[in-house]
């Protein structure tokens, strides 16, 4: 089965610095690969999402890239605030797969005032 | 709005009793979920229902069962409580298909086993 591994485990920022979450998957077949926030004692939420047909996508202060060969993904968040300070999940999800998701292991992002 | 709702949020048990953690979604979604949330260990999933009364395994089944009778409803059931069973219990919903659906989770149920 798939198998997602997520780095660095903890992050701090200065706030308005960039912050940096790198995944990798291992199976080649998966195609959807989304990012969740979880803000502490709330539920995760969809962030962001990326599809396997492209290789880059943003929305405002944050970005996810993929690269397929490397099989590794990304998230970027520009212009951090302490609002970003949460846990971030990523996750992949073969094609056609009735579970849908098989998440990282979490990066706590802390945005230092 | 998307909701999905998590009866209990604390819970404390003593070992061996039986515990049910009972989740409900108002978005008629084929999918729900159970996952278990522990640090480090990110969410692991331990069964899916893609349908009423049809039950999958996910990644940590062991000591859980799970029921679904109705659509809106997912139960996760802890036949005999264990320590090693503390932890925070997600539940989530999407819509059937393939990848792709996000995924909508509850607020979580804080689980301790004394």
């Amino acid at each position: 089965g798939e198998n997602v591994e997520q780095h660095p485990s903890t992050l701090s920022v200065q706030e308005g610095d960039s912050a940096v979450i790198k995944c990798t998957y291992s199976d080649s077949a998966s195609n959807y690969f989304p990012w969740y926030k979880q803000e502490l004692g709330k539920r995760p939420q969809l962030i962001i999402d990326i599809r396997s047909n492209v290789g880059e996508k943003k929305d405002q202060r944050i970005a996810v890239t993929l690269n397929k060969t490397a099989k590794h993904f990304s998230l970027h968040i520009t212009e951090t605030q302490p609002e970003d300070s949460a846990v971030y999940f990523c996750a992949a999800s073969p094609s056609g797969s009735a579970r849908q998701l098989t998440f990282g292991s979490g990066t706590q992002l802390t945005v230092l005032p | 709005d998307v909701k999905v709702t998590q009866s209990s949020r604390y819970l404390v048990k003593r070992t061996g009793e039986k515990v049910f953690l009972e989740c409900v979604q108002d978005m008629d979604h084929e999918n729900m979920f159970w996952y278990r949330q522990d640090p480090g260990l990110g969410l692991r999933l331990i069964y899916f229902s893609y349908d009423v009364k049809m039950k999958e395994k996910g990644d940590i089944p062991e000591g859980y069962s799970v029921s679904r009778e109705k659509k809106e409803r997912f139960s996760l059931i802890l036949e005999s409580a264990s320590t090693n069973q503390t932890s925070m219990y997600l539940c989530a919903s999407s819509l059937v298909g393939t990848a792709g659906n996000t995924i909508y989770f509850g607020e979580g149920s804080w689980l301790t086993v004394v």
